[in-house]
């Protein structure tokens, strides 16, 4: 497709399961970015890909939260034992080159733990 | 750590009126600024970037923002609002050099009054 696309768009899970979030990048982009988005928080800078390097998990809130790209395109968020303060809408975005690039976003999944 | 500040959560105008939304980030080395517009159901879109040169850039739909680098600030401005303008506005910053993570705001919703 030509644009970022995320799967599935709406996650209901039950507390204490693992969930999987997937991210399809925009074909070449080299940089890609994963988001939180609370109501009233902005967005929460959870993890960054670029290229081959060492990605940048600063974000990450704890270690329930991982996240992978295979071969430098798919990437897959996994939140472990999920608790209710998970539920927000999680961003992915990709960008064609550091920094001076604008990121492509998805249209988000929504994660609602009950 | 960089930050962005965004000083208006909620603005409510009526159509017509002037617009300035505030952003101030904190990082003092050379950066890359931008805006984002989420409009309701939309993904995430660039409005306008801010790298070098005239500080004064101009965006999409008639908005622009200016890069003050003594007030660390990149306000975004419109003169004349419409009623279509209603949407979340995030303001955005990542570092020139380096990391070129890109950490937002937490971002200002407009309401426009028609």
């Amino acid at each position: 497709g030509a644009g970022v696309s995320q799967s599935p768009s709406n996650k209901v899970t039950e507390k204490g399961k693992d969930v999987e979030l997937r991210c399809d990048p925009i074909s070449g982009h080299t940089a890609l970015y994963w988001y939180r988005q609370s109501l009233g928080q902005g967005l929460e800078f959870l993890i960054y890909f670029q290229g081959n390097s060492a990605p940048d998990k600063s974000g990450l809130p704890s270690d329930r939260f991982s996240a992978e790209r295979t071969g430098g395109s798919v990437s897959t968020l996994t939140i472990q034992r999920t608790q209710q303060e998970d539920s927000a809408v999680y961003l992915c975005a990709s960008s064609p080159d550091r920094g001076r690039n604008e990121a492509f976003f998805g249209q988000g999944t929504r994660l609602t733990v009950v | 750590a960089q930050s962005v500040s965004q000083h208006n959560h909620h603005v409510i105008l009526s159509e017509a009126a002037s617009l300035e939304l505030g952003c101030n980030y904190s990082y003092g080395g050379t950066v890359n600024l931008f805006w984002y517009v989420q409009y309701p159901g939309q993904h995430l879109q660039l409005l306008l970037k801010y790298f070098s040169g005239d500080p004064l850039v101009k965006g999409i739909k008639g908005f622009e923002a200016e890069f003050i680098k003594s007030k660390f600030s990149f306000n975004l401005r419109k003169p004349s609002v419409q009623w279509s303008d209603t949407a979340e506005y995030f303001c955005a910053v990542n570092e020139g050099t380096g990391g070129f993570k890109t950490i937002f705001g937490a971002g200002t919703r407009l309401f426009v009054k028609a």
